[in-house]
């Protein structure tokens, strides 16, 4: 099977401006979960979404939403982009997103000048 | 709130040395515990888990982890380390509460293996 993929795999962006990414899960996994990656925070998680709802959410501002589609792919959307939200974006997929293994993608870079 | 940490943040060993990376959790509940690996370059991919049974956890390339409740903890072991296991290394925990399965990762350690 084909491992998850994330487009882009790197993105640059000015302060203020909105983004989207993309996450395509393995063939088969329903549950699609995003983290925030950064030197200092480590990964946080963004939320978490499973037949096209959200099921869980991490403590992130409203700006970061997402949505799920009926074929399992997912996107991240970050509005009013701040410098802080620098960082690499990670989506991992499961098969139910409970006590399973995750499976993580190679992220989305986001640099915000 | 529900946190995992991981007190050594870069290790430096040489080939053969033994490894053991620390980590704690703050959550008195039911929790499903993992540790993934990320080697450079590549993706973040599972090293071992812990759900129930054995406290004595073995993953893959020689690693182990156990598991010991009272002291909120899930340290990760190799009795001889290669070279090749120069990565970054994080430990998470799901806290099984209210049927949320959320990840919390630990914010990684560094392990660079001198050859």
């Amino acid at each position: 099977k084909a491992g998850v993929t994330q487009t882009p795999r790197y993105l640059i962006k000015t302060r203020g401006q909105q983004v989207t990414l993309s996450c395509s899960p393995i063939s088969g996994h329903r549950s699609v979960s995003w983290y925030q990656q950064t030197p200092g925070q480590g990964l946080q998680f963004l939320f978490e979404y499973f037949s096209e709802t959200q099921r869980n959410k991490g403590n992130f501002p409203g700006r970061f939403s997402g949505r799920q589609f009926s074929n399992s792919r997912s996107e991240m959307n970050v509005s009013t982009l701040e410098l802080g939200d620098s960082a690499l974006y990670l989506c991992a997929s499961s098969e139910t997103g409970t006590e399973e293994t995750q499976y993580f993608g190679p992220g989305t870079r986001l640099l915000v000048l | 709130a529900q946190s995992v940490s991981q007190h050594n943040h870069h290790v430096i060993l040489s080939e053969a040395a033994s490894l053991e990376l620390g980590c704690n959790y703050s959550y008195g509940g039911t929790v499903n515990l993992f540790w993934y690996v990320q080697y450079p370059g590549q993706h973040l991919q599972l090293l071992l888990k812990y759900f129930s049974g054995d406290p004595l956890v073995k993953g893959i390339k020689g690693f182990e982890a156990e598991f010991i409740k009272s002291k909120f903890s899930f340290n990760l072991r190799k009795p001889s380390v290669q070279w090749s296991d120069t990565a970054e290394y994080f430990c998470a925990v799901i806290p099984q509460a209210s049927g949320t399965y959320k990840y919390i990762f630990g914010t990684g350690t560094r392990l660079k293996v001198l050859a």
